[in-house]
């Protein structure tokens, strides 16, 4: 079965500390690593998609990075208000995305 | 705007009873999505939907049951016979070609009373 895991389960950062969260993925099949953020209460929002190794995206404080076997979201500078959950996701056959169970993020002033 | 709506926002459901959770979306999307979320777990697919009168069983749907009579609904049915309802229920959709994110909606929180 397709498997997307997350690391670390939770992470506190202080406000402008820098850190990376970690996605592992099965390989086989992929078709393309999505990044989502998800604030309590609400549907998770759309941030990345990684198609190939070496690709990167940016967004304000966030970037993520495709290797052969991982995703990271690396978040830099963070502020209070980037604390989520980030969703990490294998889409593997155009009918479902297989959702990793997150890392709730929180960042302290 | 163009987006999805999910209703109600907070829905209570007694033993025994069926309820249905509403889904729409604007976004003229062919396909259409329903995931449970759970604490600690990462979201499970309950059905999807690529076409108008057409879906699939995801991998928890015992229990579940869904219709797409418009492209743009997609209501979930939860039966007695899912035997532990209580979650965070997500519609999505996203356009039917290859390799775009989803568009979630805000949600609807079922509680078994």
């Amino acid at each position: 079965e397709d498997q997307v895991t997350q690391s670390p389960e939770a992470l506190r950062l202080q406000e402008g500390e820098s850190s990376s969260l970690n996605c592992s993925y099965t390989v086989s099949g992929l078709r393309g690593l999505f990044w989502y953020r998800q604030d309590p209460g609400k549907g998770p929002e759309f941030l990345f998609t990684l198609y190939s190794a070496g690709e990167e995206k940016e967004k304000e404080r966030l970037k993520a990075t495709l290797t052969k076997k991982e995703s990271f979201l690396h978040i830099t500078a963070p502020k209070p208000e980037d604390s989520a959950t980030y969703l990490c996701a294998g889409d593997y056959n155009n009918n479902d995305m297989r959702f990793g169970a997150g890392t709730r993020l929180t960042v302290k002033p | 705007d163009g987006g999805i709506t999910q209703s109600p926002k907070y829905l209570f459901r007694k033993e025994g009873q069926n309820v249905t959770l509403s889904c729409e979306q604007n976004l003229n999307h062919d396909a259409m999505y329903w995931y449970r979320q759970d604490p600690g777990q990462g979201l499970r697919l309950i059905y999807y939907s690529q076409i108008v009168n057409d879906f699939q069983k995801g991998d928890i749907a015992e229990g579940y049951s869904v219709s797409r009579e418009k492209k743009e609904s997609f209501p979930l049915t939860v039966t007695s016979a899912q035997k532990n309802p209580t979650a965070f229920y997500l519609c999505a959709s996203r356009p039917g070609r290859m390799n775009y994110g989803y568009t979630f909606g805000s949600g609807t929180r079922l509680t078994v009373v």
